[in-house]
C-alpha cells in the first residue's frame, strides 16, 4: 500500500498557466508538508499543515498556496506559473510536528 | 537562520568499509535528527531518527548525537553497492511544531565494489 502518492508524477506546462499537484496519505498523521528540491538537489521546506494551523514559509511567493480539504489530503495550487518553478516537488507527513516524516514520490513540474 | 553543514562529497568508500557521514547543525533549540538517504530520481527514504546524545544502532547503520557540539553523524558499517546514494542529514527544531525539516544539501556517496 503507497503511504504518501502524489498526482500527477510529471508536470510540463508553459509560462503563467497555473496548475495543481494532489497529495494523499494513508498513514493517519495530521501533520503534511510541501517541500521544493531545486536543480542543485536542496531540500527546502514549503508549507506544513495540520487541521489547526497553516505554517507558510516566509520565502515562499503566495502564488503558492495550499488547500487541505481533509486530514489526508494537503493539495498545492500555483498560479502565474515562471521559469523558476521548475523543480520537484515532494509532498510529506507525520504524526504531529517534530517527529518522522515520510515523503511521497515527487513532481517533477517543468515551466517552458 | 537555521543552517546544516554537510560536506557535499562525493565520499568514496570500499565494499565493505565503514562509511562516515558528517553533518553540523547552527540552531541550539533543535530537537530532532534525522538521517535520508535519496537515490537518484527518487525521493528520500527515512533510515534514521535520533532524539538524544549519544548512539543509535538499526542494523548496519548508528546514528550519533553530540548536541553540545551541535554534530550528527551517520556510520554505515560493511558498506554494500547498494548504499551510494546521496544522504540528506535534516533538523527539526521543537518537537510538536510544524515547521517542517531543515535539511543540509547532502552528501553524494559512492561505494566502490
Amino acid at each position: 500500500d503507497t503511504a504518501v502518492s502524489q498526482t500527477p508524477k510529471y508536470l510540463v506546462t508553459q509560462m503563467g498557466n497555473d496548475k495543481s499537484i494532489k497529495c494523499e496519505q494513508n498513514l493517519g498523521h495530521d501533520t503534511m508538508y510541501w517541500y521544493k528540491q531545486d536543480s542543485k538537489k536542496f531540500l527546502k521546506i514549503m508549507f506544513s499543515y495540520n487541521n489547526k494551523e497553516l505554517i507558510i514559509n516566509e520565502t515562499v511567493p503566495n502564488r503558492f498556496s495550499p488547500k487541505s480539504p481533509d486530514k489526508a489530503h494537503l493539495n498545492l495550487h500555483i498560479n502565474s506559473l515562471e521559469l523558476g518553478d521548475s523543480a520537484v516537488y515532494f509532498c510529506a507527513s507525520s504524526q504531529m510536528g517534530g517527529n518522522e516524516q515520510f515523503f511521497g514520490p515527487g513532481t517533477r513540474l517543468t515551466v517552458l | 537562520q537555521k543552517e546544516v553543514e554537510q560536506n557535499s562529497g562525493p565520499l568514496s568508500v570500499p565494499e565493505g568499509a565503514i562509511a562516515s557521514l558528517n553533518c553540523t547543525y547552527s540552531d541550539r533549540v533543535s530537537q530532532s535528527f534525522f538521517w535520508y538517504r535519496q537515490y537518484s530520481g527518487k525521493s528520500p527514504e527515512l533510515i534514521m531518527s535520533i532524539y538524544s546524545n549519544g548512539d543509535k544502532e538499526d542494523g548496519r547503520f548508528t546514528a550519533q548525537l553530540n548536541k553540545a557540539s551541535q554534530y550528527v553523524s551517520l556510520l554505515i558499517r560493511d558498506s554494500q553497492p547498494s548504499d551510494s546514494a546521496t544522504y540528506l542529514c535534516a533538523v527539526n527544531t521543537a518537537g510538536g511544531g510544524a515547521d517542517g525539516l531543515t535539511f543540509g544539501k547532502g552528501t553524494h556517496l559512492i561505494i566502490q565494489p
